[in-house]
């Protein structure tokens, strides 16, 4: 099945610093990598996401970059600001019949620092 | 208003007596599913449904059963639950696996 690595588990910046959170996958057929955002007491919330057949995608702040060769997509943050603390989440999904499948990485905690 | 809901948000219980969590969401969403979240871990498929009457195994499926009688419907069963069935658990929808889902705002289970 598929398998999600996402690094780091804990990422601390500096306010108005960029942030960046990597993930791994490892099932080619994987189409889809959403990014989830998760406030203290909340369920996480889509923030953006790639399809397979597009390399880089962004969103003001936010952008996401997708390398299938390697197997590796990121999230990257520009300018954060207090309200970017929380935990995110990548995940990739395939959604062929009969062997649909969505898996979630462990998580990123990031910390703005003022 | 667009929403999953989830009830109860916080339940404690003892060992082996039969609980059930329920999830509804307003979307006409034909996907949903259940995860656990746990500290280290992430966010665990339990089950999920990809319309009424169809559910599968997610990854940590043991323990827990599901339905999916009608659309809106998703809920969750732990017949006999233990106290490693502590966690937070969160039901989502979307129109398919591989679209926005939306999530509802988890419940905390214990059993002690």
């Amino acid at each position: 099945g598929e398998n999600v690595e996402q690094h780091p588990s804990t990422l601390s910046v500096q306010e108005g610093d960029s942030a960046v959170i990597k993930c791994t996958y490892s099932d080619s057929a994987s189409n889809y990598f959403p990014w989830y955002k998760q406030e203290l007491g909340k369920g996480p919330q889509l923030i953006i996401d790639i399809r397979s057949n597009v390399g880089e995608k962004k969103d003001q702040r936010i952008a996401v970059t997708l390398n299938k060769t390697a197997k590796h997509f990121s999230l990257h943050i520009t300018e954060t600001q207090p309200e970017d603390s929380a935990v995110y989440f990548c995940a990739a999904a395939q959604g062929s019949f009969g062997n649909e499948k969505l898996t979630f990485g462990t998580g990123t905690r990031l910390t703005i620092i003022p | 208003e667009a929403q999953v809901t989830q009830n109860p948000r916080y339940l404690i219980t003892v060992t082996g007596k039969k609980l059930t969590v329920t999830c509804s969401q307003n979307m006409n969403h034909e996907y949903m599913s259940w995860y656990r979240q746990d500290p280290g871990l992430g966010l665990r498929q339990i089950y999920y449904s990809m319309n009424v009457e169809v559910t599968d195994k997610g990854d940590v499926p043991e323990g827990y059963k599901v339905s999916r009688k009608e659309k809106r419907n998703f809920p969750l069963i732990l017949e006999s639950p233990s106290p490693n069935q502590t966690s937070l658990y969160f039901c989502a929808s979307g129109r398919d696996l591989d679209e926005k889902l939306f999530f509802g705002s988890g419940t905390q289970l214990s059993v002690l």
